[in-house]
Parts: C-alpha cells; structure tokens; sequence
C-alpha cells in the first residue's frame, strides 16, 4: 500500500518567515494529496489539497507544490502567524482508492 | 458547508462496558465515512471504512467483533466499542466522504475516551 513519509517532524520559524514541510509518497499511482492541520485536542482541518493533474496551488498564505517525477509534495506557508502553530498532516490517496494514508506530522512551531 | 459532528466528545467507561459513538454529516451525504483513532502526539490510523448500506471493511490488526461499524444511513455511522478495556483508551476521530468521485474527507471533533 501507499506509504507517506513526512519531514522534519519539528520546526520551529520566526514569526514572519516561512516554513516548508516535505512528504514524500511511494505510490506513482496516488493523485490526491491533502494537508490536514490539527490543534491540540481538536480535529484535523483540510487547508489545501492538490491532485496529480496540477503542479502547483495556492490559497493566501499557504500554497502546496507536486512534483510526480520524484513523488514528493510541499507545504508552504508564507508569513507566518502565532495561529499558524499546530500539528500539519500530510496526506496521499491512490487511484481507485477512497483510503488516505497519513504522513506522522509536523509539530509546526511559530515564535514571537 | 461540509460538517462533521461526533457525539459524545468525551466519555469515561469502566472496564468491560460498551460505549457507541456516533458520526454525523451535517449538510452533505456522506457515501462513505472513515474511522481513525489517534494516540498522543502520533499521527492517524485508520481502523476501517465504512459505506452506506454495506459492511465495514477493517484494516489488518483491527478487530471487527470488538469496534462494531454501522453505517445505516447517508448521514449517520456509528462504532462501538465493546467490552473496553483501559488499552482502548484513545481518541477516536470520523471522517466523512461525499463519494468515491470525491476526493475531500472532513473530520468530526473526535471522541475522547477513556477507560477505567
């Protein structure tokens, strides 16, 4: 099945700069990758997907990028706030297949 | 749009008791709905998917005859933990999926539980 690495599973930015989070996925055949944000205690929130037929998408701040060849995806996030600090997910669906396996998250960390 | 409800959100059971959690889609028909359960600080695992009309299927290691997956209606699917044990304690988190021409799950607000 679909395996899903994520990396770094810590970052820590300044506030104000930005941060990128990488996963890589082993399924050439997934082409759906959403990005799940989670607060302590609360549920996953979808922030931006992007499937395989697209290179690149960007809402506001945050904007994700495929690259197929080299089967990895990218979480950016421009101008980073406090609010911005939780648990990122990052996630791949394969081809007839509604299952989405998970990356182990981010513990992404926005200091003042 | 798209909302997912849970109910309960916390719940505390003694050892060997049931308890039953429900999953809602609020505003959308949900064909298919996922179940997960996530330790601290550790990703999601999924423990099965559930269509409507038809049985769960389970991933490996999940035992069917102990999470108990119903999924009777386009809006409502439901787990039961039977006979807990304190090793179940976990959060459990619903996701929903409108179909499978659908790519996007929405997640409910998890349920807490714990076993004593």
């Amino acid at each position: 099945g679909e395996n899903v690495e994520q990396h770094p599973s810590t970052l820590s930015v300044q506030e104000g700069d930005s941060a990128v989070i990488k996963c890589t996925y082993s399924d050439s055949a997934s082409n759906y990758f959403p990005w799940y944000k989670q607060e302590l205690g609360k549920r996953p929130q979808l922030i931006i997907d992007i499937r395989s037929n697209v290179g690149e998408k960007k809402d506001q701040r945050i904007a994700v990028t495929l690259n197929k060849t080299a089967k990895h995806f990218s979480l950016h996030i421009t101008e980073t706030q406090p609010e911005d600090s939780a648990v990122y997910f990052c996630a791949a669906r394969s081809y007839g297949n509604n299952r989405l396996a998970f990356g182990k998250g981010n513990q992404v960390v926005v200091i003042p | 749009g798209a909302v997912v409800s849970q109910h309960p959100s916390r719940v505390i059971c003694k050892s060997g008791t049931s308890v039953k959690i429900e999953c809602r889609s609020l505003d959308f028909q949900a064909t298919t709905m996922f179940w997960y359960r996530q330790f601290p600080k550790q990703s999601l695992m999924l423990m099965a998917t559930s269509n409507e009309g038809s049985k769960a299927t389970y991933e490996q290691g999940v035992e069917k005859d102990k999470f108990l997956i119903n999924h009777a209606s386009l809006t409502l699917s439901t787990l039961t933990v039977t006979s807990a044990h304190p090793e179940d304690s976990s959060f459990y988190i619903c996701s929903a999926s409108s179909g499978t021409g659908a790519y996007e799950q929405y997640f409910g607000p998890g349920t807490r539980l714990t076993v004593t």
